[in-house]
């Protein structure tokens, strides 16, 4: 695709459930980043991925989330037991080997209820 | 302390008017520095970006970095109604391991 897809656009989950969200980053973009929006704040850091390098976690706001990129493409960021406040919105950047630009996403809404 | 530290706002302004964004940052590991655009329930979209020190120019954007001081700015130039939207900086040391971005300056232009 021409840019980075992210699904679902609004995830509604009770509080306790697990919830996936993904991203498919732009092809040939070897590095992948996620961020955490809320409301009225700016980006928080939270992973990166870099080729086949170990990802930086540091940061990860507690164990109950993770996340994963298969084959250096697709990423997903899970989250255990959801509360409420990880309402947000996830948002997922890619980049291309040799540019200093990230590109992200339109972002998953989460709502835990 | 934050990192990069960015005036929220709002900033109302008439169309046409020059706006002026600005943030500030304390790590000088940083090199290199962008500026984000953010709709309402969108994604950030890239506007420009700068290494080091020095100006650049985009239409009616530009981007001033000035590392002595630590302090970024973002010109807009003839604003437009268009232009409403909340404005991220954001910058990174080399390594490129993590982009830090201010809080976001909401912009409003009235037409």
């Amino acid at each position: 695709g021409a840019g980075v897809s992210q699904s679902p656009s609004n995830k509604v989950t009770e509080k306790g459930k697990d919830v996936e969200l993904r991203c498919d980053p732009i092809s040939g973009h070897t590095a992948l980043y996620w961020y955490r929006q809320s409301l009225g704040q700016g980006l928080e850091f939270l992973i990166y991925f870099q080729g086949n390098s170990a990802p930086d976690k540091s940061g990860l706001p507690s164990d109950r989330f993770s996340a994963e990129r298969t084959g250096g493409s697709v990423s997903t960021l899970t989250i255990q037991r959801t509360q409420q406040e990880d309402s947000a919105v996830y948002l997922c950047a890619s980049r291309p080997p040799v540019n200093t630009e990230a590109f992200f996403g339109q972002g998953t809404r989460l709502t835990v209820v | 302390q934050k990192e990069v530290e960015q005036d929220p706002g709002p900033l109302s302004v008439p169309e046409g008017a020059i706006v002026s964004l600005n943030c500030t940052y304390s790590n000088s590991a940083f090199q290199y520095f962008m500026w984000y655009r953010q709709y309402s329930r969108k994604g950030p979209e890239l506007l420009m970006y700068t290494y080091s020190s020095g100006n650049k120019e985009d239409g009616r954007f530009t981007a001033q970095v000035d590392k002595s001081s630590k302090y970024i700015s973002l010109f807009i130039r003839d604003s437009q109604p268009s232009d409403s939207a909340t404005y991220l900086c954001a910058m990174s040391a080399v390594n490129f391991n993590k982009f830090y971005f201010g809080s976001g300056t909401k912009l409003n232009v009235k037409p």
